[in-house]
């Protein structure tokens, strides 16, 4: 069963502190993305990854970081979290390519309260 | 980008068909039509895409409107497990290496037993 899969369901972290969030994908899958969910607002992209070391804004980048050091790992990172960071951040991955029929597939989420 | 338009909830029995509808009147000639749905406390998954001609799979099936203006997704007997969020998502058939997925708000699905 293909799986991505996240470090954390649920994560606490006070305002400040550098957060890490970290994602795995077995399906050997280039693409990988980081989404945040807030209600009322769907989901909204992060940043994405096209290969290892490469990534690209996603539609509200500031205030997170990413790294893909390898293809299967996609972390985003909190440098120093704000309370208006408080959301679920679900992770998906996809194979490579420019066709419009690729299926995304994505992890259960973690849920991230910032204090 | 071509935007989707779906009605904010919906109410089904148990066991009877669903017709959950979007619609996408600027839709291109080289968008697909994708489907997701969340289940509560759940990653979105997919559930069906199309272009032209309808779809069929072991979730649901996809009816696309002849001039591809609106699309309806149809559970064919829903289940108490069908009760989800089901976006309706267009995506250009080359959109780059990457092509997103741009989610809007969706369609809550009730199941009533």
């Amino acid at each position: 069963d293909v799986k991505v899969t996240q470090s954390s369901r649920y994560l606490v972290k006070r305002t400040g502190e550098k957060v890490f969030l970290e994602c795995v994908q077995d399906m050997d899958h280039e693409n990988m993305f980081w989404y945040r969910q807030d209600p009322g607002l769907g989901l909204r992209l992060i940043y994405f990854s096209y290969d290892v070391k490469m990534k690209e804004k996603g539609d509200i980048p500031e205030g997170y970081s990413v790294s893909r050091e390898k293809k299967e790992r996609f972390s985003l990172i909190l440098e120093s979290a704000s309370t208006n960071q408080t959301s679920m951040y679900l992770c998906a991955s996809s194979p490579r390519g420019g066709r419009g029929d690729n299926e995304q597939f994505f992890g259960p989420g973690t849920r991230l309260t910032v204090l | 980008d071509a935007k989707t338009t779906q009605p904010n909830s919906m109410e089904s029995n148990e066991e009877e068909p669903v017709h959950l509808p979007c619609n996408h009147s600027t839709i291109s000639g080289t968008d697909y039509i994708h489907w997701y749905r969340q289940l509560p406390s759940q990653g979105p998954e997919y559930v069906i895409h199309g272009l032209t001609s309808n779809v069929n799979n072991r979730m649901a099936s996809l009816a696309i409107a002849e001039d591809r203006k609106s699309s309806t997704l149809i559970l064919h007997r829903a289940t108490l497990r069908d009760a989800a969020v089901y976006y309706c998502i267009l995506r250009a058939i080359y959109g780059g290496a990457t092509n997103k997925l741009i989610f809007g708000t969706g369609t809550l699905l009730a199941v009533q037993p």
